[in-house]
């Protein structure tokens, strides 16, 4: 069956400072897609970064890349140079298959605090 | 442009009660969805579409009916309204170019059922 880890409730990192969010996942399926969504106090979701299970290098957008290390089935997601508005909660998810459609099984969360 | 939009932002219901949660995306997408998020959980898809007059169940779908008569619309219609459905509802598109995929979230529409 499906599943994803987070192993990490809280996170603290000092502003400007990179930092590494874990996720682990298992699946049987072959293909799959990997994501992480970011989410403010405020309620909102926001789509963060896709990485394709077929994808030979890690997906990068901005200051956010995924550390894709399939044969350990870990997707870590790598904010550099932290910003105080970096502070949310992180959820990485998982689809079987390559397609858009189906099921996105989520994590638990990491709650990441920036200090000054 | 202005991506997804969701309508109402915060509704209350009695139980029993019905309503239509009304999804809009200008962009041109194929795909839309349909998820709710309970306190401190990640989404849950309820239904998607791949396409203008076609849906197809997610994860959790019972007490839920949707529709999408027009390619910029997803409906979310409760008919029967629980206490069970309180959550958070949020529509997303999402447009898969060059191998990658990127979504796009509404704002979220909060409903407490009493």
């Amino acid at each position: 069956a499906q599943k994803i880890t987070q192993t990490q409730p809280g996170m603290f990192v000092q502003e400007k400072e990179a930092v590494t969010l874990d996720c682990t996942y298992d699946t049987s399926d072959p293909s799959y897609g990997l994501f992480w969504y970011k989410q403010p106090s405020s309620g909102e979701m926001i789509f963060l970064i896709y990485q394709g299970s077929y994808d030979q290098q890690n997906a990068t957008e901005g200051r956010y890349s995924l550390n894709f290390q399939k044969a350990r089935k870990s997707a870590n997601l790598v904010i550099s140079a932290s910003q105080l508005g970096d502070s949310a909660m992180y959820f990485c998810a998982m689809r079987e298959g390559l397609g858009q459609g189906g099921k996105l099984i989520f994590g638990q969360g990491t709650e990441l605090s920036v200090k000054p | 442009n202005a991506g997804v939009t969701q309508t109402p932002k915060f509704r209350v219901l009695k139980t029993g009660q019905s309503m239509t949660l009304l999804c809009a995306q200008d962009m041109n997408h194929e795909y839309m969805y349909w998820y709710r998020q309970d306190p401190g959980m990640g989404l849950r898809l309820i239904h998607y579409s791949v396409g203008e007059g076609t849906t197809a169940k997610g994860e959790v779908p019972d007490g839920y009916n949707v529709s999408r008569l027009k390619k910029q619309n997803f409906l979310l219609g409760l008919e029967s309204a629980a206490p069970s459905q309180t959550s958070v509802y949020f529509c997303a598109s999402s447009l898969m170019a060059s191998g990658k995929e990127t979504q796009y979230f509404g704002p979220g529409t909060r409903l407490l059922v009493l």
